[in-house]
């Protein structure tokens, strides 16, 4: 199974500044139809998870542009700018490449 | 209203089996595969494998192979997940969510969760 690893796996923020998470993926994560299949998904306190974006940058419906993806091969980050108080709660990256699909530890988010 | 909608808390022994629902409404149920995620108390997120509810074709983690069944009914929108020889390290929350298929192999679309506790 292909590896995620998150860090750091707790990160406090003070709101309206720059968070970011680092994701690394323990095998390349691009298809050969071109697609590099990595997410980034929130699970905010007594939630089920919400996906957050897909293929690495494209951000799903609803979500603020306040969030952000880039990476490629295998390393990836999430960005979120201008951190509010809604934006607490675990993020995880997965890789959708390869059955099982796989997700990182996660990385707790929380307001100081 | 798009939504996955699972079946109730359940509680087994050791030893016994499990069958968790989960009902689609909104959309087109075949035209999405039916992934089921698990997560144990204060831990992270588990894929278990899928169902393809057109074809009926399933993929199951290794680690799961041999004790999960998962099916699907498409003429009422309903994907189903039977996980057999309980153990304590299957109390979880289980989640269905669904992945629009060979796109963006994603989970768009999650259920509320279905809580399995086992204990003697």
């Amino acid at each position: 199974d292909i590896v995620m690893t998150q860090s750091p796996l707790a990160l406090p923020v003070t709101p309206g500044e720059t968070a970011s998470i680092s994701c690394k993926s323990s095998q390349r994560l691009l298809h050969s139809n071109g697609h590099t299949y990595l997410d980034w998904y929130l699970q905010k306190p007594g939630q089920s998870p919400q996906l957050l974006i897909y293929l690495v940058s494209i951000r799903a419906s609803g979500v603020p542009d306040r969030f952000s993806g880039s990476g490629a091969g295998t390393d990836f980050t999430l960005k979120i700018t201008r951190v509010e108080a809604e934006d607490v709660g675990v993020y995880y990256c997965m890789q959708g490449l390869q059955s099982p699909w796989t997700f990182g530890q996660g990385t707790k988010v929380e307001i100081k | 209203q798009v939504q996955l909608v699972q079946s109730g808390a359940e509680m087994r022994d050791p030893g016994a089996s499990v069958k968790v629902s989960c009902k689609a409404s909104g959309y087109t149920f075949s035209d999405y595969y039916v992934h089921w995620v698990r997560q144990a108390p204060g831990q992270g997120l588990e894929c278990m494998g899928w169902i393809n509810p057109n074809t009926g074709a399933t993929f199951y983690a290794q680690r799961f192979r041999g004790r999960v069944i998962m099916t699907s009914d498409t003429s009422i929108g309903t994907a189903y997940m039977e996980l057999r020889g309980l153990t304590s390290d299957d109390t979880a929350v289980y989640y269905c969510a669904r992945d629009p298929s060979g796109s963006t192999n994603s989970f768009d679309l999650w259920g509320h969760g279905t809580m399995v506790t086992v204990s003697s």
